[in-house]
């Protein structure tokens, strides 16, 4: 199985500062012949299911404010959040779906 | 609206089996695949199984292989996870969620609100 790790487990921003999240996977998740990094972020706040904020690494998903994007390519992917709002204290996730089984970081949590 | 409803908490003892059900709502379920992933308490996600939408062919995670069946009743657009042979490592918040790209290697854009199973003696 593809082994996602996350850093920092956690850390805590100022509102409307910048918070900036790491992920590597233990093999290259790059499919070449697509160009398309098989890396998934999502948010999760207390008591809440996970939401799909970004996928192929860098494409926001539906309704997902601008301020979230993602980057990276191969093994290593960063999240970056520009301006953090109260909403995004949560929970963070990168996932990969290069491989059966889907696998999760560990998550990082952002704090104010 | 467009939402996956999961069915309430449950509490077993150890042994028993669990089956959680997930309706969709505002699609059709047999459009999308389903996956189930679960969270233990403070822990992170972990994914469980997968089924087809167009043949219904499932995986399941090594963990759970051979106590875990996944399932799709495409006539109440439901679906269903169940888990025999509880422990008490299986206590964790199980949801349902939908995929994308269709296969067990996806990603997921819509998740049911969570289960929670607690197994205790």
């Amino acid at each position: 199985d593809i082994v996602m790790t996350q850093s920092p487990d956690s850390l805590t921003v100022s509102l409307g500062e910048r918070a900036t999240i790491n992920c590597k996977s233990s093999q290259s998740i790059l499919f070449s012949s697509e160009n398309k990094n098989y890396l998934a972020w999502y948010r999760q706040t207390p008591g809440q299911p996970p939401k799909l904020l970004i996928y192929w690494a860098s494409t926001r998903g539906s309704g997902v404010p601008d301020r979230f994007s993602g980057s990276g390519s191969g093994t290593d992917f960063t999240l970056t959040i520009s301006s953090l709002q109260a909403e995004d204290v949560a929970v963070y996730y990168c996932q990969q779906y290069y491989n059966a089984p889907p696998t999760f970081g560990g998550g990082t949590k952002v704090e104010i | 609206q467009v939402q996956l409803v999961q069915s309430g908490p449950e509490v077993k003892k150890p042994g028993a089996s669990v089956k959680v059900s997930c309706k969709a709502s505002g699609y059709i379920i047999s459009n999308t695949d389903i996956s189930w992933v679960r969270q233990a308490p403070g822990q992170g996600l972990e994914w469980l199984g997968w089924i087809s939408s167009e043949n219904g062919n499932m995986d399941y995670a090594r963990s759970v292989q051979g106590r875990v069946t996944v399932t799709t009743d495409t006539s109440t657009s439901t679906a269903y996870m169940e888990l025999r042979g509880l422990r008490s490592d299986d206590t964790a918040i199980y949801f349902c969620a939908r995929g994308v790209r269709g296969g067990p290697n996806d990603v997921f854009d819509l998740w049911g609100q969570g289960t929670m199973v607690t197994v205790s003696s």
